[in-house]
């Protein structure tokens, strides 16, 4: 069985802030592991995404992500937060099938 | 490339009609589409996976003849919910995989919003 958890359902930060958005997951396999972001009324762009290569992934629009998996965690970080990055953040595990985590909204203050 | 499209993207229906949602997959051949459902503020559950010509898989809990997909070629997938009532108000997405990736290697489309009244 395969789970994952989103630590928090809202993060918010100020623009140019660092962000961090936090995902634990449980698997019974090697997990392949990923992150998406949903902005409203769209749909689900892939930002990154852990396979078993590297542990730390660098994603698209300047996101980042580290599999520890002493830690079971793929916790999503990006150095400086920019307005456009408002949107809903889905952490996702996958052994043999997709599981998307609750989802963690970020809310970038000016 | 590898993008995905659903038509409608919005649509209201009246109680105890049928809708049908496309998803297209435009510039590659899926061999394997995905159907979720998203409530306000929630995350996406999978309700089936369909290989073309194939029948569906669907997901514990989802009922297949309220749900109905067809995968009838390799770039469309429908689902059809039938007879709707006020609770299958949602967001569908769908996800196609290209032939021969891995089944986690989904792209996917931008939703259709059902609302039924």
């Amino acid at each position: 069985a395969q789970s994952v958890t989103q630590l928090d359902s809202h993060v918010s930060v100020s623009e140019g802030t660092p962000v961090l958005l936090r995902c634990n997951y449980s698997s019974s396999y090697s997990p392949s592991l990923f992150w998406y972001v949903q902005h409203p009324n769209k749909g689900l762009q892939l930002l990154l995404k852990y396979t078993s290569a590297a542990t730390l992934v660098k994603g698209i629009n300047g996101f980042e992500a580290e599999f520890k998996k002493s830690e079971t965690s793929f916790h999503l970080t990006k150095p400086s937060a920019h307005m456009s990055d408002a949107a809903e953040y889905f952490c996702v595990v996958s052994d043999t099938d997709m599981r998307f985590g609750a989802g963690t909204r970020l809310t970038v203050k000016p | 490339g590898a993008v995905v499209s659903q038509h409608p993207s919005w649509v209201i229906c009246k109680s105890g009609t049928s809708v049908k949602i496309e998803c297209r997959s435009l510039d590659f051949q899926a061999t394997t589409m995905f159907w979720y459902r998203q409530f306000p503020k929630q995350s996406l559950m999978l309700m089936a996976t369909s290989n073309e010509g194939s029948k569906a898989t669907y997901e514990q809990g989802v009922e297949k003849d309220k749900f109905l997909i067809n995968h009838a070629s390799l770039t469309l997938s429908t689902l059809t919910v039938t007879s709707a009532h006020p609770e299958d108000s949602s967001f569908y997405i769908c996800s196609a995989t290209p032939p021969g990736g891995p089944y986690y290697e989904q792209y996917f489309g931008p939703g259709t919003r059902l609302t039924v009244t």
